[in-house]
């Protein structure tokens, strides 16, 4: 079947680092979407990862190891307003538009 | 208008009510998607439409029905909901090509009482 795991929530402080883990279990793989939602609003893409390795975007990277089914999301210098929901998404196909299987989300509150 | 937008942000029907929820993308993107998103729960994809033509239907009851008359336009149109239909509706856009990232609406939230 069809599965990704992420924790449902985690609690970090303000300048710290923090570690968003994600692993799946899918019929077939066209990379791996890391999403930002806060409360209330639209998900919002922050990266993708179809090959193996680190991806570096400013305050955060994301990681992929296809062979494990796994990725992580690290959140650097954090601020009060990364306070939000992360959602790990793998999209299944190469074609007939990109189908996303989402996991639950991370609830993620970062405090003074 | 830029991105995705959805109307209205928020409806509250009753179970023998018809409503539409309604989608447009300013992207000029080529594929559309509806999502249900409820409390505690995954993001649940409902239907996909990749060139106006439906390519994807998770089992969804039939008293939701999409319409997609062209590329930038979507509607899931509504008729005797029930109570556990109450969740956000999402809609995104992405290209059919690439990392098929997607773009998401704000979301429609719907109560039905």
């Amino acid at each position: 079947g069809q599965n990704i795991d992420q924790p449902t929530e985690m609690t970090a402080t303000e300048g710290a680092i923090v570690q968003i883990n994600c692993t799946y279990q899918t019929s077939g793989f066209n990379g791996l979407f890391w999403y930002q939602q806060h409360a209330g609003e639209a998900p919002t893409f922050l990266s993708y990862n179809v090959l193996d390795g680190l991806e570096e975007k400013g305050r955060f990277s994301s990681f992929l190891s296809r062979s494990k089914g796994y990725s992580y999301l690290l959140l650097k210098e954090l601020q009060m307003k990364d306070s939000a929901s992360y959602l790990c998404a793998v999209s299944d196909s190469w074609n007939q538009g990109g189908k996303l299987i989402f996991g639950q989300g991370t609830e993620l509150s970062v405090k003074p | 208008e830029t991105g995705v937008t959805q109307t209205p942000r928020h409806l509250v029907m009753g179970m023998t009510n018809k409503k539409s929820l309604k989608c447009e993308q300013h992207l000029g993107h080529n594929a559309m998607y509806w999502y249900k998103q409820s409390a505690k729960k995954p993001l649940e994809l409902m239907f996909v439409y990749s060139l106006e033509e439906r390519v994807e239907n998770n089992s969804v009851p039939s008293r939701f029905s999409p319409e997609c008359p062209n590329s930038s336009h979507l509607f899931l149109h509504l008729h005797t909901l029930q109570p556990e239909d109450s969740a956000l509706y999402l809609c995104a856009s992405s290209h059919l090509t690439g990392g098929n990232e997607q773009y998401f609406g704000p979301g429609t939230r719907l109560t039905v009482t």
